[in-house]
Parts: structure tokens; sequence; C-alpha cells
């Protein structure tokens, strides 16, 4: 059985501040975990992606994901944000890469970005 | 290379009737996956299918039905259409990662 907590429905961010979105996942496996970006009335773009290599995860638009096993977290950052990086991200686990998997998607969290 | 197409964009339905959403990827992807996406959340998956002549029940396959005839084509079928059945539906297909169509808004009135 696997699960994704995102433990922020919705986050606020002033433009060139730094972006904090937080997941936590559980996973019967050695899980492999995406973000992925959805603008509205758009489909789903992925970020980036974990698949138990680095833990340290670089995406596409500068952000990135640390994998902490100890902490079944999946925390997306980016260090500086953008207008254009208002949109819902869905952070995502797997019971594996390749094809076949079943993604399991976390309920999300709307980032609004202020100037 | 158009990925993964669906059709149509926008639909809306009454109670009872049905339809059959299109969905066609041209990778040559062998898994094949239907999610559906309620506001606020995730998406949940409907149907699936592994290859060809192949396929499975998801998380939510209540009142939808799924058919695999070719590597290609994916439908999804709508027999009697209901209000709980609002929503947005993506077709997706993977191989080593997954790509997703731009999704069908169906409302059901």
């Amino acid at each position: 059985a696997q699960s994704v907590t995102q433990l922020d429905s919705h986050v606020s961010v002033s433009e060139g501040t730094p972006v904090l979105l937080r997941c936590n996942y559980s996973s019967s496996y050695s899980p492999s975990l995406f973000w992925y970006v959805q603008h509205p009335n758009k489909g789903l773009q992925l970020l980036l992606k974990y698949t138990s290599a680095a833990t340290l995860v670089k995406g596409i638009n500068g952000f990135e994901a640390e994998f902490k096993k100890s902490e079944t977290s999946f925390h997306l950052t980016k260090p500086s944000a953008h207008m254009s990086d208002a949109a819902e991200y869905f952070c995502v686990v797997s019971p594996f890469t390749g094809g076949g998997n079943k993604l399991t998607f976390g309920t999300g969290t709307q980032l609004k970005v202020e100037l | 290379n158009a990925g993964v197409t669906q059709t149509p964009k926008f639909r809306i339905l009454k109670i009872g009737q049905s339809m059959t959403l299109q969905c066609t990827q041209d990778m040559n992807h062998n898994y094949m996956y239907w999610y559906r996406q309620d506001p606020g959340m995730g998406l949940k998956l409907i149907y699936y299918s592994v290859g060809a002549g192949i396929t499975d029940k998801g998380e939510v396959p209540n009142g939808y039905n799924v058919s695999r005839s070719t590597t290609e084509d994916f439908p999804l079928r709508l027999e009697l259409a209901a209000p709980s059945q609002t929503s947005v539906y993506f077709c997706a297909s993977s191989s080593a990662g997954y790509t997703f169509g731009s999704g069908t808004r169906l409302t059901v009135v």
C-alpha cells in the first residue's frame, strides 16, 4: 500500500522569496516519488522525479526536492518564486519506476505568488 | 510527436446519457491509464491497461467501462451518466515515464 500527504492545501509567497511545498509519503516498497505541476485549465507537467539515485533531485524551472527516508518526506523547494510559478502542485508516489506503475496522487497544494 | 491526445476537451451531458471519451497515443506505449480529478483532489485511477486486449480496474471504476483493441487507443465509456461523474478526466500512457493528455472536462446535469 502507498499513500502521500501534502501538508498544506494553500501556500502564499511573495515574488523573489523561497518556496517550500511539503510532502510526506508512505510506501511498502522503496518508492519512486514525483512532483507534478498543473497550471489552470492545463494538463500535468512533470517537475522532477526521485528513483533511488541521488537523494537531492533537481527539476525544471529551478525546483528541487530532497528525499529523506528517515522522515518519509519529499519536500519541494525553489530559492526564488516567480509569478509564473503560481499553479497547483501534486506530490505523487509509485511503487517502482518503469511501465505499469500506478501513481498515487496527493490532494495538491495551490501556490499563490504575490507581487 | 502528438503524445497523448484526448477528445473532446469539453462536454456537457444530461443525466442518463452515454458517451465515450477518446484517448490515443502515438508513442507505442504498452501501458495506458484513465484518471479523474475532482475539485481540490488529486487524480484517482479509474482503469488501466497493460497492453492490447488487457484491462483492469483501478481505484474508482464504478460507472465506467474501457476497451483496448489496439496499442494506440484506450477509450473510456460512460453508460448512464450521473452528476457524480462530473470531473476532469485525464488519459495517460507510460513506458519509462508518464505522458498525460490535456484532459476532458465533463459536466453532467
